[in-house]
């Protein structure tokens, strides 16, 4: 069974900080995925990365596929309040069409 | 376009009721799959769809739970005699084929099994 541990579980910021939430795995997966969820909507995708080591930016968002392609991270240089939610992680699915999902970490930043 | 729509997005009952929840998936997308979202946990992968056939089932946590697709569009899961570990987030989600890398996710149903 490929598991996805996520750290850490919660976290609460000032605006303007930033931050690293990392996602790791024994198990090595074809691509990874960050979804960010806000309250009483569904998981919206961020970000595919398929290759080792690849590092992708969105805006002010980094995200990085680790070389042997088990962990990742995502780091947010200056945090705003709209960065609010919880952000997961999902690997695959590559041939099981299953995506496996992190159990999240629950990003506050206050103003 | 129009994203994955699900309904109800609330839905009460009591224990040992049916119940029935529904996805529309997006236009043109020929897999679909179920999650469940617990308190505290991550999504669990309960069943897929490759047009109106499910492959695999075994995300299914109990002979309770069953799904069906028709027409390769509409699909709808049914839990019955619910129970109050049912209670959690149903989401549905959408993509071009099974091999895609991203899928499309719907606002999700909030059951509440009192």
């Amino acid at each position: 069974t490929q598991l996805l541990e996520q750290s850490p579980q919660f976290l609460s910021i000032q605006e303007g900080e930033n931050l690293t939430v990392y996602c790791n795995s024994s198990s090595v997966f074809s691509s990874l995925q960050w979804y960010r969820q806000e309250p009483g909507e569904g998981p919206v995708l961020l970000v595919t990365v398929v290759t080792g080591g690849e590092v992708k930016k969105l805006k002010r968002l980094t995200f990085q596929f680790g070389d042997a392609r088990k962990d990742s991270s995502l780091h947010i240089t200056a945090a705003q309040p709209g960065d609010t939610g919880l952000y997961l992680c999902a690997g695959g699915p590559g041939s099981n069409y299953k995506l496996t999902f992190g159990k999240g970490t629950l990003l506050t930043v206050n103003p | 376009g129009a994203g994955v729509s699900q309904s109800p997005s609330n839905k009460v009952t009591e224990k040992g009721k049916d119940v029935e929840l529904r996805c529309d998936p997006i236009s043109g997308h020929t897999a679909l799959y179920w999650y469940r979202q617990s308190l505290g946990q991550g999504l669990e992968f309960l069943i897929y769809f490759q047009g109106n056939s499910a492959p695999d089932k075994s995300g299914l946590p109990s002979d309770r739970f069953s799904a069906e697709r028709t027409g390769g569009s509409v699909s709808t899961l049914t839990i019955q005699r619910t129970q109050q570990e049912d209670s959690a987030v149903y989401l549905c989600a959408s993509s071009l084929a099974a091999s895609s890398e991203t899928q499309y996710f719907g606002p999700g149903t909030r059951l509440l099994v009192l």
